[in-house]
């Protein structure tokens, strides 16, 4: 099926790292995305990775990708109070114009 | 600066009223896509647009329609066949590089309630 599988909800303490993981459906995407969205808003493009790369950082995001096991993770550094929010993954595998999402985790970051 | 347009914020819809969400976007983007979100749920795809004039299904396409006339807007009519309309609608934008699909970039999105 085309399910992205994410948990849904992950608990840190300011000004400590926070991993988000996600699982995707198929192994030829191209690029996995992360994006943000915070309450009343829309999806904000955090960070993307292309498929033949197994890391990337970008400042205090880094994003780990393993192409066998079909995961993709998310490491924010020194997660801030303004970090929390709500994160999903998403692929978009070749041959189609569409875009399959996770259901989303909510990042709670404790003061 | 470049991006997408949603509007209204907010929505009302009647009993047995059609309401048509606005989403205009200015990044000379060839697809575009309208997405459903409920409360503690991911996004739903309700239609998508690959060119002027053109646009398919998605899952949720029932009691939902759309036009594609000028490449720069996409709107959506929620129907009174919509049973259910109350959620937060988001529309997204994306372009192609050599064939592969780019991040897509969203509105702010419309939350639709019902009176």
């Amino acid at each position: 099926g085309e399910d992205v599988e994410q948990s849904l909800f992950l608990s840190v303490r300011e000004g400590d790292s926070s991993v988000i993981n996600c699982t995707y459906t198929d192994s030829s995407s191209t690029y996995l995305y992360w994006y943000k969205q915070e309450p009343g808003a829309g999806l904000q493009l955090l960070t993307y990775i292309f498929s033949n790369m197994d890391m990337k950082q970008d400042q205090r995001l880094t994003v780990l990708l393993n192409k066998k096991d079909k995961h993709l993770s998310l490491r924010i550094a020194d997660t801030q109070t303004g970090d929390s929010a709500i994160y999903f993954c998403a692929e978009s595998p070749p041959g189609t114009y569409k875009y399959i999402f996770g259901t989303g985790t909510r990042l709670k970051v404790l003061a | 600066d470049g991006g997408i347009t949603q509007s209204p914020k907010y929505l009302f819809r009647k009993e047995g009223q059609n309401v048509t969400l606005s989403c205009e976007q200015n990044l000379n983007h060839d697809a575009m896509y309208w997405y459903r979100q409920d409360p503690g749920q991911g996004l739903r795809l309700i239609y998508y647009s690959q060119i002027v004039n053109d646009f398919q299904k998605g899952d949720i396409a029932e009691g939902y329609s759309v036009s594609r006339e000028k490449k720069e807007s996409f709107p959506l009519t929620v129907t009174s066949a919509q049973k259910n309309p109350t959620a937060f609608y988001l529309c997204a934008s994306s372009t192609r590089d050599r064939g592969i699909n780019q991040p897509q970039h969203f509105g702010d999105g419309t939350r639709l309630s019902i009176l």
